[in-house]
Order: C-alpha cells, then sequence, then structure tokens
C-alpha cells in the first residue's frame, strides 16, 4: 500500500492564482483530512470529510475550498492565493474519528 | 476557544535518559488522544494512542499517562535514542471526527 499520497511535493504561486493539491489514500478509510502547518507550529485544520459527498469546514477554512467525489480523493483547491497561504499542507486519513491517522509527505506551497 | 496546548516546546536530553512530554488539553469532552512523533521535512507519524477510560497505555519504549482530573497528557520515552529526535504532538479528539493538535515540544537528543 501507499498510504496517503499528495502532489505537488512544491510549488511556487504567485498572488492571486489558483491551484489545487491532490490527495489520494489507498487505505479505503472513510475519514479524510487537510491541515496547514506555518513554521514552529503545530497543525490547524482546513476541511475534513467522514465520507463521500461529505465535507464540513475546521478551525481555518477561508480560502480554501474542497470536494469528496471519490472514497480514495480529496483535493484542496486555493482560490486567489495570497502571501498567507505560504504554508506547508498535509493531507491525513483515518479508519474513524477514534483511531490514528495517516499523514501524507506535505506539500510545501510558496506565495510571492 | 479549546485547544491542546504543551508545556515546553524544547527539551534536551542525554542519550540513553529517559524523556518525558507534558501537553495539557482543556476540552474536558475529549475522549480519545493521541501521541504524533514529526520528523524534519515529513509527515507526522502516529506514537501511541489512549482512550478516556484508561489511565495508562504502553507500548515499545513509550508510554501515555492520561489525567482526567486535571486534563494532563503525558508521553514517556525510555532509553532515549538519537532517532527520537523530533517534534511530538498531542491531539485530542472529540466527536464530528475532528483531531485538535497542539504546538508540539521540539527533543533534542545529545550523543
Amino acid at each position: 500500500n501507499a498510504g496517503v499520497t499528495q502532489t505537488p511535493k512544491f510549488r511556487i504561486l504567485k498572488i492571486g492564482q489558483s491551484m489545487t493539491l491532490q490527495c489520494t489514500q489507498d487505505m479505503n478509510h472513510n475519514y479524510m483530512y487537510w491541515y496547514r502547518q506555518d513554521p514552529g507550529m503545530g497543525l490547524k485544520l482546513i476541511y475534513y470529510s467522514v465520507g463521500a459527498g461529505i465535507t464540513d469546514k475546521g478551525e481555518v477554512p477561508n480560502g480554501y475550498n474542497v470536494s469528496r467525489s471519490t472514497t480514495e480523493d480529496f483535493p484542496l483547491r486555493l482560490e486567489l492565493a495570497a502571501p498567507s497561504q505560504t504554508s506547508v499542507y498535509f493531507c491525513a486519513s483515518s479508519y474513524s474519528d477514534r483511531y490514528e491517522q495517516y499523514f501524507g509527505p506535505g506539500t510545501r506551497l510558496t506565495v510571492t | 476557544g479549546e485547544s491542546v496546548g504543551l508545556h515546553l516546546p524544547t527539551l534536551s536530553v542525554q542519550e540513553g535518559d529517559n524523556s518525558i512530554i507534558n501537553c495539557a488539553y482543556s476540552n474536558s469532552a475529549s475522549d480519545y488522544f493521541i501521541w504524533y512523533k514529526q520528523e524534519s521535512g515529513k509527515g507526522p507519524q502516529f506514537i501511541i494512542d489512549i482512550r478516556s477510560n484508561m489511565d495508562k497505555r504502553q507500548g515499545q519504549r513509550v508510554t501515555v499517562l492520561l489525567n482526567k482530573t486535571v486534563k494532563h497528557l503525558s508521553l514517556q520515552i525510555a532509553a532515549t535514542q538519537p532517532g527520537d529526535s523530533a517534534v511530538y504532538f498531542c491531539a485530542e479528539n472529540t466527536n464530528a471526527g475532528k483531531s485538535t493538535f497542539g504546538d508540539g515540544t521540539t527533543l533534542t537528543v545529545k550523543p
């Protein structure tokens, strides 16, 4: 099993551009999450999903959108990128909210 | 808002010593707690978890203690090794599928 995969690994965006961060898991997990991690800080939840077709906001959803059309995929869309969105983005999945999360390797995004 | 926090941002120990990393949580409704380890440039990795109906859980060289009275969680690492150097996060889960992470403690192991 590949676990949780994320693409791209690195990306530089100009202010106002848009992009989609891809996340795929092959563990048949229902729960999927997107976090951002700023330098020296913990993880902040952006969006999460408890199953295909169901998404909900986390702590810091502004400026982001998600969709969950399949169990495997949970893409994160950035519209009108801003410097404040410079961060490392992690996708994770879990069997349920009472089990551990498996994290992808992260996407390092810089907005200039 | 309610959050999970760490008492110390950094911890330095000698190789072979035991390490204790602490975590305070404020949501009394949290019933599932997890410790993660994050090495530089990587995503967090599960270490050990504990549910609120337990006070202690042991793994290989790691022990998690939960004190619900004072809302305190700790991670003990026995015989700390250089490979244990990383950032350690505690996370708490309530219902509705969300985890709240603390800011992390950086553990440095001196040879």
